[in-house]
Parts: structure tokens; C-alpha cells; sequence
């Protein structure tokens, strides 16, 4: 069965106070990888999809990395509109494209 | 284009009551899924669709049933609602072209069974 979990649960940042959140899975044949942001009461935004091990991508203040156990969403002096619920989810191979969800990590970032 | 939308925002049931959640997408998707999100939860999937016709049971079907007449439309139908189903649903869709598989996902149904 697939699992992905995700820690911490919640983070609270000062603006500009970078850190890294993560994201752990197992799968039998990742397919891919997929970063989402979900803020209150609306559906989650596709952030960024990672297909292998050894692969970085970046947008902004957010860089997503992964290895074959785990996935790292790093922050770099985040701002209070980077706070949201941050969600991962693996993609196996052979399943119709299904998603297997973490919890997610609910960051805030303060002044 | 609109991406996936849904309708109702939000709805009241009462035990018993039945309904169907709309979804709708205007990206000529292949694919197409309904997921349940509770407090502390992660989205879990109910049903889901490879194409017009084609629909299977994803991890929590019990209490709902699907149809895919057309690629844009994917409702779900709750029959003899009950507390349990008290979520906040959402549809996405996607299609598996170029090796991008990325879901896109609507702005969702609150349900509140009573």
C-alpha cells in the first residue's frame, strides 16, 4: 500500500525565516511526486510534479527536491503570503494517474 | 478557460436526503477523480474516470455512485446520506499526454449531513 507522510504537522515562521518541509513515501514505482498548495476553503494549486531521484525544481521562494524515501519542500525567507497548507502525494506506476495524499504541513509565516 | 468547477459551494443534508455534487471541466481532460478531504485527513480518493463510460472505485466508494456520460461532466451521487459523508469534496482532472500527468483540482463542496 502507499503511504506518504508529511512533517512537521504545522510550522510557524518569522518572515524571512527559511526551513524545509518534508515529506516521506513509500510506493511500489513512483511515477511522480507532486507538490500542492491549499489555502483556506479553496481547492489545492498544483506546485510542482518530480520524477526522479536527484531532481530540483524551483519557483520563487519554494525549491521541492527528492530522493528514493523522501521529498524536501525548501522555503528561502518566506513572506506572510506563502502561508498555506502545503500538501504531497505519489503517483505509482500502472494506476490511472491516482494520488495518494500526506496530511499536509500547515506553515504560517508572521511579520 | 475555466479550469474545473463545481457546484453547489455548499450544501446542507439531511440524514436520509440524497444529491449529486456537479463537476465540470473545460480542458478536454481524459481523466477525472472525486476525493474527500476531513480535518486532519489526507484527500482520499472515492471514484474515479478514464473516459466517457469508464469509471472505478477508488478508496472510499461505500455511499456514493458515479457516471461519465461526456469528458467534461463527472458528478458524484450521494444516496441515503449520513454524518460520515460530512466533507469537503473535490473533482479534478487530468490527462496523461507528454508525460505530464498533473491533476487540477476544482474549489470543492463543503457537505454538512445533519
Amino acid at each position: 500500500e502507499d503511504q506518504v507522510t508529511q512533517s512537521p504537522e504545522a510550522l510557524r515562521l518569522q518572515e524571512g525565516e527559511s526551513s524545509s518541509l518534508n515529506c516521506s513515501y513509500t510506493v511500489s514505482g513512483l511515477r511522480g511526486l507532486f507538490w500542492y498548495r491549499q489555502d483556506p476553503g479553496k481547492g489545492p494549486e498544483f506546485l510542482f510534479t518530480l520524477y526522479s531521484a536527484g531532481e530540483e525544481k524551483e519557483k520563487e521562494r519554494l525549491k521541492a527536491t527528492l530522493t528514493k524515501k523522501e521529498s524536501f519542500l525548501h522555503i528561502t525567507a518566506p513572506k506572510p503570503e506563502d502561508s498555506a497548507t502545503y500538501l504531497c502525494a505519489v503517483q505509482a506506476a500502472g494506476t490511472a494517474s491516482k494520488l495518494t495524499f500526506g496530511t499536509g504541513t500547515r506553515l504560517q509565516v508572521t511579520l | 478557460n475555466a479550469g474545473v468547477t463545481q457546484t453547489p459551494k455548499f450544501r446542507i443534508l439531511k440524514i436520509g436526503q440524497s444529491m449529486t455534487l456537479q463537476c465540470t471541466q473545460d480542458m478536454n481532460h481524459n481523466y477525472m477523480y472525486w476525493y474527500r478531504q476531513d480535518p486532519g485527513m489526507g484527500l482520499k480518493l472515492i471514484y474515479y474516470s478514464v473516459g466517457a463510460g469508464i469509471t472505478d472505485k477508488g478508496e472510499v466508494p461505500n455511499g456514493y455512485n458515479v457516471s461519465r456520460s461526456t469528458t467534461e461532466d463527472f458528478p458524484l451521487r450521494l444516496e441515503l446520506a449520513a454524518p460520515s459523508q460530512t466533507s469537503v469534496y473535490f473533482c479534478a482532472s487530468s490527462t496523461p499526454t507528454g508525460g505530464q500527468e498533473t491533476q487540477y483540482f476544482g474549489p470543492g463542496t463543503r457537505l454538512l449531513v445533519l
